[in-house]
């Protein structure tokens, strides 16, 4: 099993700052099926990011991906009110699929 | 528009059983993998397990915390997804949501539509 482990685990930051999340799997995920998702408190996951590091359709261009192999970062270069949420990560390359703990971006 | 409603959820005596329903709409149900995902109060994200498409043989897989105990099933006649819960702990508590696996090309299957869940509480 991919372990996923996400850093860190609360993130405190202003609005217009910028924000960098970690996600490390335990062994290369294959293919670079990694994806990334915000939850609000009460809503449903919503996917954010596939493949690493394409975009969902409808998402801001402030969210990026990247990283590849053990290593996947998301970013949002600008955090705007609504981007205040819990992140989590999953790989999806090898079952059985896998989820991070979660990072949680709060206001500071 | 393309949907997915859960049901089903209710409190439960430990050891009993369940049945969840997950209603598909907006989309060819038929062709998609389809998935069920737990989340525990105030804790992260788990993959219960995934039934495949028609084209697969409707194969399913499960997390090892629920194989041997729950059960996936599907109705595309119906666009509909079930997850039959038996022998039921404290440790199942949680909302469970399903979810469909979308195609990205070069990306794979990654879950792109999911439900509003249904909470599930496992209680004497």
């Amino acid at each position: 099993e991919i372990v996923l482990t996400q850093s860190p685990g609360t993130l405190s930051l202003s609005p217009g700052e910028r924000a960098t999340l970690s996600c490390r799997a335990s062994q290369s995920v294959p293919s670079n099926y990694l994806a990334w998702f915000q939850q609000k408190p009460g809503q449903a996951p919503r996917l954010l990011i596939y493949g690493a590091s394409s975009r969902a359709t409808g998402i801001p261009d402030r969210f990026s991906g990247s990283g590849s192999g053990t290593d996947f970062t998301l970013t949002i270069s600008r955090l705007e009110p609504e981007d205040f949420a819990v992140y989590h990560c999953q790989q999806y390359g090898r079952s059985p699929l896998t989820f991070g703990g979660g990072t949680k971006v709060e206001i500071k | 528009e393309v949907q997915l409603a859960e049901s089903g959820g209710r409190l439960v005596q430990p050891g009993g059983s369940l049945r969840l329903s997950c209603a598909a709409s907006g989309f060819i149900f038929s062709d998609h993998y389809m998935d069920w995902v737990r989340q525990a109060p105030g804790k992260g994200l788990e993959w219960v397990g995934r039934a495949r498409n028609k084209a697969n043989s409707h194969f399913t897989e499960y997390a090892a915390s629920v194989k041997g105990r729950f059960i996936i099933s599907r109705d595309d006649s119906n666009n509909s997804l079930y997850l039959q819960m038996n022998s039921l702990t404290t440790e199942d508590t949680a909302v469970y949501y399903c979810a469909r696996e979308g195609y990205f090309e070069s990306s794979g299957y990654a879950f792109d539509i999911w439900g509003q869940g249904t909470m599930v509480t496992v209680s004497s």
